[in-house]
């Protein structure tokens, strides 16, 4: 089982709807982050957590530390916002990150 | 733009090849961090270096070696190159220390094609 895991996998979902993107873990962390990869291939940092809940613009993060899940969320969603969006964990230990696989998301107009 | 500065941006070789990515982190930022991205794969952390002295060791090869200089730019050596090493490498910087316990800032990656 990985430390880290993301779902759905694949999210297809017309323009306009609340997305959400989910991510569990198990290990102990002491930050949690979600970041962006564009279909060319970049990375954008979205967000960092170690508690709570963060936003920024249309999204929104959140973060669970007892339940070891955060989740991601876009509102309004566009067809800009398509992208593999990547869950990524400190781990505690020794705060190396922990990727998870990625979430595939397209926002059809 | 993310102020990290990834060259050159596509490299074609040949197997048994060696090869030298390049990465100039953002302004300020002593740490960088190298991860490879292969086909469909989610990231693999490479190493972390920290104002010139390696911080952190992940799945680095043997044949991949890597350096951070006095003026803090990086650089990632890949030798005797096969086709599996064909990937999307990226370069992140980081303010911190030990810890990417901050915002990661990401070099737009090298992508690599080895025939």
């Amino acid at each position: 089982k990985n430390e880290v895991e993301q779902s759905p996998q694949n999210l297809t979902a017309q323009e306009g709807e609340f997305i959400t993107i989910n991510c569990s873990y198990s290990v102990g962390i002491s930050a949690l982050h979600w970041l962006q990869q564009h279909p060319g291939g970049g990375i954008v940092s979205l967000f960092m957590l170690s508690s709570g809940k963060k936003k920024h613009g249309r999204l929104i993060a959140t973060i669970n530390i007892q339940e070891k899940h955060s989740s991601l969320h876009i509102t309004a969603s566009h067809p800009r916002d398509s992208a593999v969006y990547i869950c990524a964990v400190e781990a505690y230990s020794n705060y190396q990150l922990i990727w998870g696989a990625g979430t595939k998301l397209i926002i059809k107009p | 733009d993310s102020g990290v500065t990834q060259t050159p941006k596509h490299l074609i070789t040949a197997t048994g090849q060696r090869v030298t990515l390049r990465c100039s982190p953002r302004s300020g930022d002593l740490s960088v961090y190298w991860y490879q991205q292969s086909l469909d794969q989610g990231l693999q952390f490479l190493i972390q270096y920290y104002n010139g002295e390696e911080r952190a060791k992940g799945n680095i090869l043997e044949r991949f070696s890597a350096q951070q200089f006095p003026d803090l730019h990086s650089e990632l050596n890949l030798s005797s190159l096969e086709l599996g090493d064909s990937a999307l490498y990226f370069c992140a910087s980081s303010p911190q220390r030990a810890a990417p316990t901050g915002e990661l800032f990401f070099g737009e990656g090298s992508r690599l094609t080895v025939l």
